[in-house]
């Protein structure tokens, strides 16, 4: 099936640094949602994205829509080791389908 | 929070048997999902529901069926489990909005087939 394409596709990083990731599409969507998931577990909604160019924080997360309406980036500030797992987006074009991102595998070193 | 529900968390069964994911939700979602997602890969629609007696077909095959009769319920039915069907299963739901969308997940049923 259609996916985002999604990078990086996994990263070790120290504990303390920032993260960036960023999903990328050839079509226009009017939502972006941005997940973490854990093995075994089901995804969990981060952020929420509804217009473009649009900023929004969860904490140490900040994610922003695309001006273009095709991207979106995902930025982690100040690592812990608790943020360990899959992150991935999803675009929503206002049917009943969302496609979603090949994710991006994060592991931190402590 | 997301308040939706699925049961079993685990099931270990055997070849043959006749099988039910629950799923419930009690955010007054008209839209429910059920995904299909193996160990670290994407996640594959198989079935959804835009609300009460509405069921259709996802982009992946599956030999599944659901029901919808209540809002809050939407459970998945596999009439005779094969190790093909080994794998993790996730319930989702949505509000029927044009705007303001959040797909909100269930924390997953993984099954085993023997």
């Amino acid at each position: 099936g259609q996916q985002l394409n999604q990078s990086p596709q996994s990263m070790f990083i120290q504990e303390g640094e920032d993260v960036s990731m960023n999903c990328t599409s050839s079509s226009i969507f009017n939502t972006w949602l941005w997940y973490k998931q854990d093995p075994g577990e089901g995804p969990v909604l981060l952020i929420a994205l509804y217009k473009a160019g649009e900023l929004t924080s969860n904490g140490r997360l900040t994610a922003q829509f695309g001006t273009t309406r095709k991207d979106s980036f995902l930025n982690i500030s100040a690592s812990i080791p608790s943020d360990v797992g899959i992150y991935f987006c999803a675009g929503h074009a206002g049917t009943y389908k969302y496609i979603f991102g090949t994710g991006t595998r994060l592991k931190v070193l402590a | 929070e997301a308040d939706i529900y699925q049961t079993p968390r685990y099931l270990v069964i055997g070849t043959g048997k006749k099988i039910t994911l629950e799923c419930s939700q009690t955010m007054g979602h008209d839209k429910m999902y059920w995904y299909q997602q193996d160990p670290g890969m994407e996640l594959h629609l198989i079935h959804y529901s835009y609300g009460v007696n509405s069921t259709e077909k996802g982009d992946l095959s599956s030999e599944s069926t659901v029901s919808r009769i209540r809002t809050e319920h939407f459970p998945l039915t596999l009439e005779s489990a094969r190790p093909s069907h080994t794998s993790q299963y996730l319930c989702a739901s949505s509000w029927n909005s044009a705007t303001n969308e959040k797909l909100f997940f269930g924390s997953g049923t993984q099954l085993s087939v023997l």
